[in-house]
């Protein structure tokens, strides 16, 4: 079955550490996008891939860093620079940046600090 | 920027409808998208509206106005696992891209 995989699941920070949250999809998407949503808040966009080796800020790009080498892949690396990491994380892609289809969405990491 | 407006929180009784409202500012607006998200689970895909008028899924009907800038989500015969957030998203296009915009959901509460 075709479909996304965000892990690990839950993820441990430490202080002045960085961390790699893993997103992969064997749906032959060309589009990619990366979510935070902490209560209340909804979901806020980090970043978004519509091609591969190519990438965009979104609203909350600060403290954050992404690539994407190859088309299923595209992992988020949440900086010592975001002093504020802790939240529920959502991987998402979608047909094409040309066409105006539904996101799929990852099950999630929930990243808190230690 | 994108200002998409929704009801924090609502009640319905079990077999009962609801309707949930969103209300969006768009410049460039190209659709709008409905979801659903369980408590610490993924959000799913209900409804896709790019026209004026009534998109009808089973149990589940979106409306949008583009005029008015208007949409809702009507749930008809309300079960206990319809208990969820819904995500309203609106979708603009940017430099021929697509970047969709989400709301902050509103939590439904089907009561038995």
């Amino acid at each position: 079955d075709g479909g996304i995989t965000q892990s690990p699941k839950y993820l441990f920070r430490k202080e002045g550490q960085n961390v790699t949250l893993s997103c992969e999809q064997n749906l032959n998407h060309d589009a990619m996008y990366w979510y935070r949503q902490d209560p209340g808040q909804g979901l806020r966009l980090i970043y978004y891939s519509q091609i591969v080796n190519d990438f965009q800020k979104g609203d909350i790009a600060e403290g954050y860093s992404v690539s994407r080498e190859k088309k299923e892949s595209f992992p988020l690396t949440v900086t010592s620079a975001q002093k504020n990491p802790t939240a529920f994380y959502l991987c998402a892609s979608s047909i094409g940046w040309q066409s105006n289809q539904p996101q799929h969405f990852g099950d999630g990491t929930r990243l808190s600090i230690l | 920027g994108q200002n998409i407006d929704q009801p924090t929180e609502m009640t319905a009784t079990e077999g009962a409808i609801v309707q949930i409202n969103c209300t969006y500012q768009t410049s460039g607006f190209n659709g709008l998208f409905w979801y659903q998200q369980h408590a610490g689970e993924a959000p799913t895909f209900l409804s896709y509206n790019v026209l004026d008028g009534l998109e009808e899924k089973g149990r589940f009907s979106s409306f949008l106005s583009r005029s008015k800038g208007y949409s809702y989500l009507l749930l008809k015969e309300l079960q206990m696992k319809d208990s969820a957030s819904y995500l309203c998203a609106v979708s603009y296009s940017s430099g021929g891209s697509y970047i969709p915009t989400f709301g902050r959901g509103t939590s439904l509460i089907v009561h038995p």
